[in-house]
């Protein structure tokens, strides 16, 4: 089965603290991406990065970060010196191979809702 | 331009009408999609289109019809409104139907079934 668990579903900070926002997934397959979004207030899905599974290379962009390990099946985010403005919920979500019913299709952990207070 | 546009952004109806959401893209991709989010956020496939063909339809009920005129488009076209669909609809799309594709999404529309 292919899922994805986004154990946080809310999490508070004050502006300038770093937070961690965490992503389990279940996949059989070998080959698979992994794909981090942002939803603000505003409501749309904004594309934030994708990763393969033969690529653990942590990634930096900015204050953004991300720690992939597939030993633990996890893909991490983590965003540091927060803002007012990182304030949104994040999605977390698996791509499964292209074979099956599942083409190209996104399997979305139930986000973490991000509140960053002034 | 918006890539992903999708029309409208806002719909309130009665239970019982029919009502459409437009989508068009203009990034040249092959693969269209629509995903229902709802009330706790969930986001989950109904369906996808590559050039125009149907390749994903998730157990959606038959009153959901997407039409895709050509690979720009993907209208979504419900019938006989029930409360539960009130949700917010994502019109999205991707290069072509390869897993691993960015999925690129439109701004949601807003739907509200009373």
């Amino acid at each position: 089965a292919q899922k994805v668990t986004q154990a946080q579903t809310e999490i508070s900070v004050v502006e300038k603290e770093d937070v961690t926002l965490d992503c389990v997934y279940e996949t059989r397959d070998t080959t698979y991406y992994l794909f981090w979004y942002k939803q603000p207030p505003s409501g749309e899905l904004v594309f934030l990065i994708r990763r393969n599974s033969f690529d653990e290379q942590n990634e930096i962009s900015g204050r953004y970060s991300w720690n992939f390990q597939k030993s633990t099946s996890s893909f991490n985010f983590t965003i540091t010196a927060s803002q007012v403005v990182d304030s949104a919920v994040y999605f977390c979500a698996l791509s499964p191979p292209t074979y099956g019913g599942s083409q190209g299709n996104l399997i979305f952990g139930k986000g973490t809702k991000l509140s960053v207070k002034p | 331009d918006t890539a992903v546009s999708q029309t409208p952004k806002y719909l309130v109806t009665q239970m019982g009408n029919d009502k459409s959401i437009k989508c068009e893209q203009n990034l040249g991709h092959d693969t269209m999609y629509w995903y229902k989010q709802d009330s706790k956020k969930f986001l989950k496939i109904m369906f996808s289109y590559n050039n125009k063909e149907l390749i994903i339809n998730e157990t959606v009920p038959n009153r959901f019809s997407p039409k895709s005129p050509d690979k720009a488009h993907l209208n979504l076209h419900i019938n006989s409104l029930e409360l539960g669909d009130s949700a917010v609809y994502f019109c999205a799309s991707s290069q072509d139907r390869s897993s691993g594709n960015t999925i690129y999404f439109g701004e949601g529309s807003w739907l509200t079934v009373v």
